[in-house]
């Protein structure tokens, strides 16, 4: 059954300490993988899409890498403004029995930054 | 207005109400999606439109119904609801629809509260 897990379930971290989540998947066959950041009371904000494995990809303080088993979100020097959930979803290849291949999210992990 | 805009923001109705949650998107985009959030779970996805059709829906019991009049708006009929339903609602698009690989764009949701 295809399944996404994220770990830590929830992390705190003082201001400027490195850290990263971990978004480990089982599909059949990966199309996408995406994260996404939630603040509290809004919708999901996309941050990056990684395609195949050995991939990477930054935005500002984050960088986004994949491997064929999972993808880790490296958060360098962050800051109270980073603290937010942050999601990660997969998507598999289609399946014969829908016309639809679905985008599987995982459950998060909520991020506190202290100053 | 730019982005996916959902009303009501908050909701509260009685298990016999019936009630309705509106999304509109100014993105011009092709596929439209109802997902439900629920406090320590998953995004969860209920319905996917893709040019006013329906393309997919998730088992999801009957006391939802969802409509799409045109490919810019994107409506949740409630009826008879449990508080089990009780849940962030998120509506989100996308440029082209399954079974692209590509990212959401979420609106902040309507906060649900079945009493």
């Amino acid at each position: 059954e295809d399944q996404v897990t994220q770990s830590p379930e929830a992390l705190r971290l003082q201001e400027g300490e490195s850290s990263s989540l971990n978004c480990s998947y089982t599909v059949s066959g990966l199309r996408g993988l995406f994260w996404y950041r939630q603040d509290p009371g809004k919708g999901p904000e996309f941050l990056f899409t990684l395609y195949s494995a050995g991939e990477e990809k930054e935005k500002e303080r984050l960088k986004a890498t994949l491997t064929k088993k999972e993808s880790f979100l490296h958060i360098t020097a962050p800051k109270p403004e980073d603290s937010a959930t942050y999601l990660c979803a997969v998507q598999g290849i289609l399946l014969a029995e829908t016309s639809y291949d679905k985008v599987i999210f995982g459950p998060g992990t909520s991020l506190s930054v202290i100053p | 207005e730019t982005g996916v805009t959902q009303t009501p923001r908050h909701l509260v109705m009685g298990m016999t109400n019936k009630k309705s949650l509106k999304c509109e998107q100014h993105l011009g985009h092709n596929a439209m999606y109802w997902y439900k959030q629920s406090a320590k779970k998953p995004l969860e996805l209920m319905f996917v439109y893709s040019l006013e059709e329906r393309v997919e829906n998730n088992s999801v019991p009957s006391r939802f119904s969802p409509e799409c009049p045109n490919s810019s708006h994107l409506f949740l009929h409630l009826h008879t609801l449990q508080p089990e339903d009780s849940a962030l609602y998120l509506c989100a698009s996308s440029p082209q629809g399954p079974p692209t690989v590509e990212k959401l764009f979420f609106g902040s949701g309507t906060q649900l509260s079945v009493l």
